[in-house]
């Protein structure tokens, strides 16, 4: 399996841009979550699905941040306006129904500028 | 204070152990993990913690879980250069994972 796999690597976009940030998931693997990852904060859950459905999106920080799964192998994340301090590693990581932890993407570096 | 906290540092030589502490606040959680971040890579899950285990070894990797204080533990002995990278601790709440902000180790030759 190729693990999980996250689109792209790097983006650099200027304010006020769309982002949208892909990942396709493990195969066979029915949760789906994505993190943002900063110095200042950490890594903090945006948001996850179960079975395609979003369960929390708690954690998105605005409005401005929406995120879909249309079906078992695919998900994005969307930015729109971007803004600087949106800037940040993105990552997307997936996980069975057993409790040994998820499977992380190698993450998307966003850069607003 | 933080729901799971870390030290951010530690600098230790090749050949010497490392331990790795970390503090959480929420005891509810069955699980609790350590995972390495290698510079421009995802988290890899290194090793877990059932909450009735009290510790568990996987070759140069010990755990040790003080359940009544809270405190995880991760020892990594004969260090290596190779283990330079920042380790997370996290515990399970519901389907997700709560992380620590990451203790940097830094190994010397």
């Amino acid at each position: 399996d190729a693990g999980v796999i996250q689109s792209p690597r790097h983006e650099v976009t200027e304010m006020g841009q769309e982002v949208t940030l892909r990942c396709k998931p493990i195969s066979g693997h029915n949760s789906l979550f994505w993190y943002r990852q900063t110095m200042m904060r950490g890594l903090e859950l945006l948001i996850y699905f179960n079975n395609n459905v979003p369960i929390d999106d708690s954690g998105m920080p605005e409005d401005r941040f929406s995120a879909k799964m249309p079906n078992a192998s695919f998900s994005t994340l969307k930015i729109q306006p971007s803004e600087p301090r949106d800037s940040a590693v993105y990552f997307c990581a997936s996980k069975t129904g057993a409790n040994y932890g998820y499977t992380f993407g190698s993450g998307t570096r966003l850069t607003v500028v | 204070g933080e729901d799971v906290e870390q030290s951010l540092f530690l600098s230790v030589r090749e050949g010497d152990s490392s331990v790795i502490n970390c503090t959480y606040t929420d005891s509810s959680s069955t699980y609790l993990y350590w995972y390495k971040q290698e510079p421009g890579a995802g988290l890899q899950l290194l090793t877990y913690i059932f909450s009735n285990m009290d510790m568990k070894q996987d070759q140069r990797l010990t755990v040790l879980l003080n359940k009544k204080d809270k405190h995880l533990s991760l020892r990594i002995a004969d260090t290596q250069t190779g283990d330079s990278a920042i380790y997370f601790c996290a515990r399970g709440a519901g389907t997700a994972l709560i992380f620590g902000k990451g203790t940097t180790l830094s190994v010397s030759s």
